[in-house]
This record gives C-alpha cells, structure tokens and sequence, in this order.
C-alpha cells in the first residue's frame, strides 16, 4: 500500500523558514518523480514544485522559486521541501504527491493527507 | 501559459442525476496532458481521471472523461451521495509544469 506521510508543519513568523518532509512506502520511491502542492485555506489547488527520480532536475512554480528548494533521499525514501523567507500568502495545507508518467505526460496518483503551514506577522 | 478555467464554479444536483463538469483550455492541449481530480472536505484529492478519458485505478465507471483540444468534460453519470465534492482538472506540460483549473463545487440541491 502507497503511503505518503507529511510533517513538519506549524505556526511561522514571516519571513522565516520551515521544512518539511514527506515519508514514502509501498512503492519504489528512487524510481519516481515527486511533487509538492498546496491549498489556502478555502480555496484550489496550486503546484509548487517537483522533483525528478534521480533528484538530478527540479522544478518550480514562480510564486515559490527562489525561496522554496525541493529535495530527496532516496536511500531514507524521503522527500523535502525547505522552505524560505515566507509570507502570509504561502498559508496552506501542503500536500505530497507521488508521480506517474506514461506516454509523455504525467499525474499525481498518490497523494498524502497534508501538513498545515501557517505564517503569521 | 496555459490557463484552465472550470464552469460552472458550483454545481446543485440530486443523487441520481447526471453530472457535466467542463474544463476549458486557453490553447489547444493534448488530451493525454488532461487530468481530473476529486477533493472531499478535509481529504487529500483522489486522482480520477487521467489521459483526458482514462480511469485511474479503483474508480467507477459512472465516472468518464472526454474532450480535445481547448474542452474537455468529466461526466458523472448517475450521482451517488459519496460523488458530492470538489473537482479540479489539470494539466501537465511546461513553464509550469503542472496547471490546476480553479475548481468546480458539486453540491447536494
């Protein structure tokens, strides 16, 4: 069974930093591409970023680039995201997400329960 | 960039009636870059559809995608009390690499 297990989570003051973690099991994590995403409180859904298998090529969604940095162990089969200088605005319930790809494209096809930031003046 | 838009932003139907859910692209995408997604109160989202019209694994059959180009459609068939959610749609390609649609609110009338 594929499990994906968010922490690190909490109350931050603006512009400090946080990381949290994502525990992988039940699937070969060093063969997978993985993804953060996030939800403010009453709204959608925003990607963040993600990280290929190899750790080797990342990805960001502008709002976070340059502040965020996404990162993995393969050999603890855990997935990062640290996170810098935050703002009011990256208030959110980040999830974890492992990827699948076929056919060129790819999808979020496990998805963990989610860790609550808050960041507050 | 691609922008997906969702209409209508909320939906009101019965348990029992038929469910359509649009997604509209700003260009023209191809459908295997089209995913749907369902998000319950309090719960991480589900992965629906993916591929525009595939079915991920474990879902029903009352649930179906279609569409090309710049409109796809998820359709829920017959409505089960458990389908009453929220559904976002998304699409993967570069700069960004993932794009989700605003959301469509199903809701109990």
């Amino acid at each position: 069974e594929v499990q994906l297990l968010e922490s690190g989570g909490g109350l931050v003051q603006t512009g400090g930093s946080l990381r949290l973690s994502c525990e992988a099991s039940g699937f070969p994590f060093s063969s997978s591409t993985m993804t953060w995403v996030r939800q403010a409180p009453g709204k959608g859904l925003e990607w963040v970023s993600s990280l290929s298998d190899s750790g080797g090529t990342t990805y960001y969604a502008d709002s976070v680039r340059g502040r965020f940095t996404i990162s993995r162990d393969n050999y603890k089969n855990m997935l990062y995201l640290q996170m810098n200088n935050l703002r009011a605005e990256d208030t959110a319930v980040y999830y974890c997400a492992r990827d699948t790809c076929s056919f060129t494209s790819c999808y979020h096809t496990s998805w963990g329960q989610g860790a609550l930031v808050t960041v507050s003046s | 960039e691609i922008v997906l838009t969702q209409s209508p932003g909320t939906l009101s139907l019965s348990p029992g009636e038929r469910a359509t859910l649009s997604c509209r692209a700003s260009q023209s995408l191809s459908s295997i870059y089209l995913a749907w997604y369902q998000q319950k109160p309090g719960q991480a989202p589900r992965l629906l559809i993916y591929g525009a019209s595939s079915r991920a694994t474990g879902i029903p059959d009352r649930f179906s995608g279609s569409g090309s180009g710049t409109d796809f459609t998820l359709t829920i068939s017959r409505l089960e009390p458990e389908d009453f959610a929220a559904y976002y749609c998304q699409r993967y390609g570069s700069s960004p690499m993932y794009t989700f649609g605003q959301g469509t609110k199903l809701e109990i009338k």
